[in-house]
């Protein structure tokens, strides 16, 4: 079973920035947080991680908090081609090939 | 660089009929993997492939489910008889197989059983 929560559902207006939460309260010190999206009727598709730091690249910007119990994807101008489920996911660090998938969050971006 | 490529993209079937789904990994990546993905829900690891070698399978139906990488390329997943409850999305991705390495999804078969 996945081991983070995220809320099912949100709503983003166009251009402004989509705040993503997740928890991970169990998380041990070598699992990094991996976040994948998956736009309808595709594939999931990688957008970030991080272990301990901030983290940004082109698509987005992970916050990790200093307990790391919780991390906020963000999307900093979202477009509706961003209507997408996020999904929010421990890896371990130590051998660990398998991401366990939860349901997400549908985040839908209104004109 | 060219993305995983699945096949077909949809099939429906009647229940007790075999079907075949195929997978052509992202060259040079030694890792796939199939995942099933019912309806509302993330998708699920059913088998794990370094190179020619099922190293997880611990989620595959056996007593229906069969899967095969030869030569360590591509891939392809079997399901014989297939049931309603078979009715899902299954996915294949590919990673150059080191443990921490992003997963490159393909587009998914669709298969719908009656």
């Amino acid at each position: 079973d996945a081991k983070t929560t995220q809320p099912p559902s949100m709503d983003c207006a166009e251009g402004r920035a989509a705040n993503l939460p997740c928890n991970h309260s169990t998380i041990s010190g070598n699992e990094y947080v991996y976040w994948y999206r998956q736009i309808h009727s595709q594939g999931p598709q990688y957008i970030i991680h991080g272990l301990k730091n901030n983290e940004t690249n082109e698509m987005a910007s992970l916050i990790i908090t200093e307990d790391r119990k919780s991390s906020t994807l963000i999307l900093p101008h979202a477009t509706l081609r961003d209507t997408a489920v996020y999904y929010c996911i421990e890896q371990s660090g130590a051998g660990s090939y398998q991401l366990t998938f939860g349901k997400g969050t549908k985040l839908s971006v209104i004109p | 660089e060219a993305g995983v490529v699945q096949s077909p993209r949809y099939k429906i079937i009647e229940k007790k009929q075999p079907v075949a789904f195929w997978c052509n990994p992202i060259s040079g990546h030694n890792t796939l993997y199939w995942y099933l993905q019912n309806l509302g829900q993330g998708p699920e690891l059913l088998i794990r492939y370094e190179n020619e070698e099922a190293v997880d399978d611990s989620q595959l139906p056996k007593d229906r489910f069969s899967a095969e990488r030869l030569k360590g390329v591509d891939s392809t997943l079997k399901i014989q008889p297939a049931e309603l409850g078979d009715s899902a999305v299954y996915l294949c991705a590919s990673s150059r197989g080191t443990t921490l390495d992003t997963q490159y999804f393909g587009p998914g078969t669709r298969l719908t059983v009656l």
